[in-house]
């Protein structure tokens, strides 16, 4: 089955300790990007990815990094977070950037 | 710049109304896709339709049909006959060409509630 998979789908996570959610697809796409979803906000551009290797800045990537050495992964790193990046992330990926972006199932995360 | 206004934040209607959920955006770029997404209570995000800027031919799938008029930069969504299953959070999204490539700038989504 084509997906696009999260974990975790659930973190509760306290000030500073980094942590990782990674962000695999298994249909072969070049695009794959992350974003933030907040009440009144919609959802966000954090970073993207066009291909293995090649990563830029969004929206809104203060705090967060991310890697793409192979092309199906594309993890989000938060190095130290805050209480300000509790919100509802999504990793989504498409064949090329104009092609229409098919989501994961999101990561809930809480920063105490 | 990118921008995509969702104006109404929380339409509710009973079963079987037909409802529109407005979508106006911004963009200097003459090639774009417009796209609209469903978030279901269950949270994930579901794809819905994706027209690119070239072509405004109205589309018609089932009860959901859309209306594209650049003249106006609106991407209107309308449900018809709605039912229950239609309760979601809607999202329309905008991508353009350029410098912001694959980035999907999103609406505020609408929250659509469909009472039996």
């Amino acid at each position: 089955e084509a997906q696009v998979t999260q974990n975790p789908r659930y973190l509760i996570t306290v000030t500073g300790k980094k942590l990782t959610v990674t962000c695999s697809q298994n249909m072969n796409h070049e695009y794959m990007s992350w974003y933030r979803q907040d009440p009144g906000l919609g959802l966000r551009q954090i970073y993207y990815s066009m291909n293995v290797e090649v990563t830029d800045k969004g929206d809104v990537p203060e705090g967060y990094k991310v890697s793409r050495k192979e092309k199906r992964n594309f993890p989000l790193i938060l190095e130290s977070p805050s209480p300000n990046q509790t919100s509802l992330y999504f990793c989504a990926s498409s064949l090329r950037g104009e092609d229409t972006q098919y989501f994961g199932p999101g990561t809930r995360l809480t920063v105490l | 710049a990118q921008k995509v206004t969702q104006a109404q934040t929380e339409i509710s209607v009973v079963e079987k109304e037909d409802v529109t959920l407005d979508c106006v955006y911004e963009t200097r770029d003459t090639t774009y896709y417009l796209f609209w997404y469903k978030q279901p209570p269950s949270g994930e995000l579901v794809f819905l339709i994706r027209r690119n800027s070239f072509d405004e031919q109205n589309e018609i799938s089932g009860r959901y049909s859309w209306n594209f008029q650049k003249s106006t930069s609106s991407f209107n969504f309308t449900i018809t006959a709605s039912q229950v299953v239609d309760s979601a959070v809607y999202f329309c999204a905008l991508s353009a060409g350029g410098t912001s490539y694959g980035k999907l700038t999103f609406g505020q989504g609408t929250i659509l509630t469909v009472h039996p």
